[in-house]
């Protein structure tokens, strides 16, 4: 079976400082990988999506940024943070044919102070 | 362009009374259409989903969601809520052949004892 790992759970960090936040999924192969980012009351923000190694889309001008080095692995970061950038930051993957149906993960709860 | 509108962002019901969450849709042609639910400080996961076949479709938890095209509506229910029911519900839509949802913006259902 897939699962979808995503760490840390939850981070504090002051406002100027880096972030990278870290997604694996296991149990298949070349998935679509995406990041959303929930603001507190609020809906689900497509912030970046991946088809494939290297292959990055962004949703969202910002002082994000996403890569994906391996085929499983999908990391999201920022040189400086903002404190705009606190939120709720889901990973999710789905399959690349049929119905694209998503498969989040945890979570991980920024707050940059 | 598609969009997604849950009408309510809050719905409080009573212990074992029905559960109704509201979605309509705009697309161009008939989506896939789905229902996440996401628990407090958790990732969202599948409830349920329509493709293609049986409007009617049954989910986990005892949710189901009738697929009705001519008033562009995917509409969740359930017919006896349960306090473990509380969290926030999302309905999402794909367009066939692509792979980035719309998401609503979600209905937090409070179950009151």
């Amino acid at each position: 079976s897939q699962t979808i790992h995503q760490w840390p759970a939850t981070l504090v960090q002051p406002v100027g400082s880096p972030l990278s936040l870290e997604c694996t999924v296991e149990g298949t192969s070349n998935p679509n990988l995406y990041w959303y980012r929930q603001a507190a009351g609020r809906g689900l923000q497509l912030l970046f999506y991946s088809v494939g190694i290297g292959q990055i889309s962004s949703e969202v001008p910002q002082n994000l940024s996403a890569s994906r080095p391996q085929d499983r692995q999908f990391i999201l970061s920022s040189k400086k943070l903002l404190l705009s950038d606190s939120g709720f930051y889901l990973c999710a993957w789905s399959v690349t044919a049929g119905t694209y149906e998503q498969y989040f993960g945890p979570g991980t709860r920024l707050t940059v102070t | 362009a598609q969009s997604v509108t849950q009408l309510g962002s809050h719905v409080s019901v009573s212990e074992g009374a029905l559960v109704l969450l509201r979605c309509n849709y705009s697309s161009s042609v008939p989506p896939y259409l789905f229902w996440y639910v996401q628990y407090p400080n958790q990732g969202l996961q599948l409830l349920l989903k329509y493709t293609t076949g049986a409007t009617l479709v049954k989910g986990i938890n005892g949710f189901e969601a009738e697929f009705k095209k001519s008033e562009t509506s995917f509409h969740l229910t359930k017919p006896s809520a349960h306090m473990s029911d509380a969290a926030e519900y999302f309905c999402a839509v794909t367009s066939r052949g692509s792979y980035i949802p719309t998401f609503g913006r979600g209905t937090s259902l409070i179950v009151h004892p």
